[in-house]
């Protein structure tokens, strides 16, 4: 069974930075691309930055460039979102999703077959 | 503003069939797979159809997708009340270099 559990979210405030981690398991982790997406309170979902099966190829939203990284360590499977320059509106909550294995594009994203439970990123003073 | 328009709101009656429009363009649904995904609040996301119109698993054959040019819609048939839920419709966007997706639809029975 595939399982995706998020930690390190929390407060914190604005121009502060957190990491994200998203432990996976009951699949092949090094074959599949892996995802962030968000949602802020009362808005809809955003994709945030994924990463191919190697860690070889990234892509990211614009709103996060320059300062959210993604990363993976496959020895531990695990992908993890650097989030620096924290800003309110990043205030969501964060989920991590695995990309399907169905005709992925650039390696990168896809189908988000299954998603972990979230975790809130709250940025405030 | 969203690149992929959904109508904000939607709703049907038990039994009964409606759609979901998804409307892009040339550089998102024009040239790349459309995916649908439920979302209950609350709960994690659910995919519901891939590559334009293809069910996981699981997920019950009242639900359907198609796409035609730039604009895609999901069919629910068949009307359940825990059809209630956001849905969303997403595609890779060229221009954007970005996985983009629509403003979600509500949906009521």
């Amino acid at each position: 069974e595939v399982q995706l559990l998020e930690s390190g979210g929390g407060l914190v405030q604005p121009g502060g930075s957190l990491r994200l981690s998203c432990a996976a398991s009951g699949f092949t982790f090094s074959n599949s691309a892996m995802t962030w997406v968000r949602q802020a309170p009362g808005k809809g979902l955003e994709w945030v930055s994924g990463i191919s099966g190697n860690g070889g190829s990234i892509y990211a939203a614009d709103s996060v460039k320059g300062r959210f990284t993604i990363s993976r360590d496959n020895s531990k499977n695990t992908v993890y979102l650097q989030m620096n320059n924290l800003r309110a509106e990043d205030t969501a909550v964060y989920y991590c999703a695995k990309v399907g294995p169905f005709l992925t594009i650039l390696g990168v994203v896809g189908s988000f077959d299954h998603w972990g439970q979230g975790s809130l990123v709250s940025v405030s003073s | 503003q969203t690149v992929l328009t959904q109508p904000p709101s939607a709703s049907g009656t038990p039994g009964q069939r409606v759609t979901i429009s998804c409307s892009g363009s040339g550089s998102n649904i024009g040239s790349h797979p459309i995916y649908w995904y439920q979302h209950v609040p609350g709960t994690s996301p659910k995919l519901l159809i891939y590559n334009n119109d293809l069910r996981p698993s699981g997920v019950p054959d009242r639900f359907s997708g198609s796409k035609s040019g730039t604009s895609g819609s999901l069919a629910i048939s068949g009307l359940q009340s825990d059809d209630e839920a956001d849905y969303y419709c997403a595609a890779w966007d060229d221009s954007l270099e970005a996985y983009v997706f629509g403003g979600g639809t509500t949906f009521t029975v």
